[in-house]
């Protein structure tokens, strides 16, 4: 079964300094992958996906993920953090099988930033 | 233009009642997911409705939950004889399929959610 693993559940860093998230998929074809981020309040953006082609994937603010098929990892990162990059941050990869119609994503538990001045 | 919208926001009811979640997608969307996200569980799907198709209801945790899209738009979530472990946020989202095999291509865009505690 597919699933999704977010190792690091609380993720401190400064601001200014760079970020990396990492995710690990299990997935028996090529994974669809996606972030998406939650601000306290708010419902989930997608920053960035990760569909086919080019494995260096770039999103909103300044975000980017790579797809490593032998490692089964799409770690998020970004060089510079800024105070408003503190929230939580989900992976996650589409369970649709191929010409099925389960159409739903699959999330880890979530890494909560937060962002020290 | 608008996003995916979610009423109530918040909800707060009695053990053993039932109560009603709505959403509205995105229009021209023709799927529509329901999620819950709860602490400990992390975000979990529920159902899936994709234009005329029979839903995908395998995400459901017990009969109590059902849920039903009416006109292809607005979907209504229900929950009978809530439970205080129903406590959560509910969570609608909706996306427009490519016409591509695998659904799960297609960039699911969320609402705010519905808070929902159960007393």
């Amino acid at each position: 079964a597919q699933s999704v693993t977010q190792p690091d559940i609380h993720i401190t860093v400064s601001e200014g300094a760079s970020l990396e998230l990492r995710c690990n998929y299990s997935y028996g074809a090529t994974p669809y992958l996606f972030w998406y981020v939650q601000s306290p309040g708010q419902g989930l953006q997608l920053l960035l996906k990760y569909f086919s082609g080019d494995t260096l994937v770039q999103g909103i603010k300044g975000f980017e993920a790579e797809f490593k098929r032998s490692q089964s990892s799409f770690n998020l990162r970004k060089p510079s953090v800024h105070w408003s990059d503190a929230a939580e941050y989900f992976c996650a990869v589409g369970a649709g099988a191929w010409g099925g119609s389960q159409g739903n994503l699959i999330f880890g538990k979530g890494t909560k930033l937060s962002v020290k001045p | 233009g608008a996003g995916v919208s979610q009423s109530p926001s918040n909800k707060v009811t009695e053990k053993g009642k039932d109560v009603e979640l709505r959403c509205d997608p995105i229009s021209g969307h023709t799927a529509l997911y329901w999620y819950r996200q709860s602490l400990g569980q992390g975000l979990e799907f529920l159902i899936y409705f994709q234009g005329n198709s029979a839903p995908d209801k395998s995400g459901l945790p017990s009969d109590r939950f059902s849920a039903e899209r009416t006109g292809g738009s607005v979907s209504t979530l229900t929950i009978q004889r809530t439970q205080q472990e129903d406590s959560a946020v509910y969570l609608c989202a909706s996306s427009i399929p490519t016409g591509r095999a695998r659904f799960s291509t297609d960039t699911q865009y969320f609402g705010p959610g519905t808070r929902l505690t159960v007393l």
